[in-house]
């Protein structure tokens, strides 16, 4: 079962900030957070990770709390593009599988 | 970064026979690749582990005998659905990580839409 729990839908006008959260209170130490979005049809994509300290690439900004129990993804300026199903996944980074929860569909709206 | 090329993109086949989806990796060898399957508007769910030069293993309810899995090289793995029924109709994907790469988790093909009739 996914270590994860996320709302399964969100809303967001377009150009504004999309803050996409994400519990996962049973992480272990070496686990990290993952994001990854599927756009209709396409496979998953890549957006950012973490372990401890927060984030910052040319996609969006992952947010971790003290305490690693949740996360927050934030796409700064959210196009239409951005409409997807976002997934937060707890990974131990080296071996394994990723396991995919029912993740957050963000529609952006103009 | 790493890419996995996934082909066909889209199959329609008549019930009973067999369709072949390759994954492959282009610019890294993948000496593990995983296989999922999406029905839809629901997540992924893993099928299988592809392990290369060994048996797959596969998730718990997946029939072995009906989704042959091989990964004869360090870059392609097949999946092959056998004998196939209008409930095997889903999205398949694959997915491969790059292990000399950082720690960027897995990337995915872009997936097979397999259509029973």
């Amino acid at each position: 079962d996914a270590k994860t729990t996320q709302p399964p839908s969100m809303d967001c006008a377009e150009g504004r900030a999309a803050n996409l959260p994400c519990n996962h209170s049973t992480i272990s130490g070496n686990e990290y957070v993952y994001w990854y979005r599927q756009i209709h049809s396409q496979g998953p994509q890549y957006i950012i990770h973490g372990l401890k300290n927060n984030e910052t690439n040319e996609m969006a900004s992952l947010i971790i709390t003290e305490d690693r129990k949740s996360s927050t993804l934030i796409l700064p300026h959210a196009t239409l593009r951005d409409t997807a199903v976002y997934y937060c996944i707890v990974f131990g980074g080296s071996q394994g599988n990723l396991i995919f929860g029912k993740g957050t569909k963000l529609s952006v709206k103009p | 970064g790493a890419v996995v090329s996934q082909h066909p993109s889209r199959v329609i086949c008549k019930s009973g026979t067999s369709v072949k989806i390759e994954c492959r990796s282009l610019d890294f060898q993948a000496t593990t690749m995983f296989w999922y399957r999406q029905f839809p508007k629901q997540s992924l769910m893993l099928m299988a582990t592809s392990n290369e030069g060994s048996k797959a293993t596969y998730e718990q309810g997946v029939e072995k005998d009906k989704f042959l899995i091989n990964h004869a090289s360090l870059t392609l793995s097949t999946l092959t659905v056998t004998s196939a029924h209008p409930e095997d109709s889903s999205f398949y994907i694959c997915s491969a990580r790059d292990p000399l790469g950082s720690v960027y988790g897995y990337t995915f093909g872009s997936g097979t839409r397999l259509t029973v009739v």
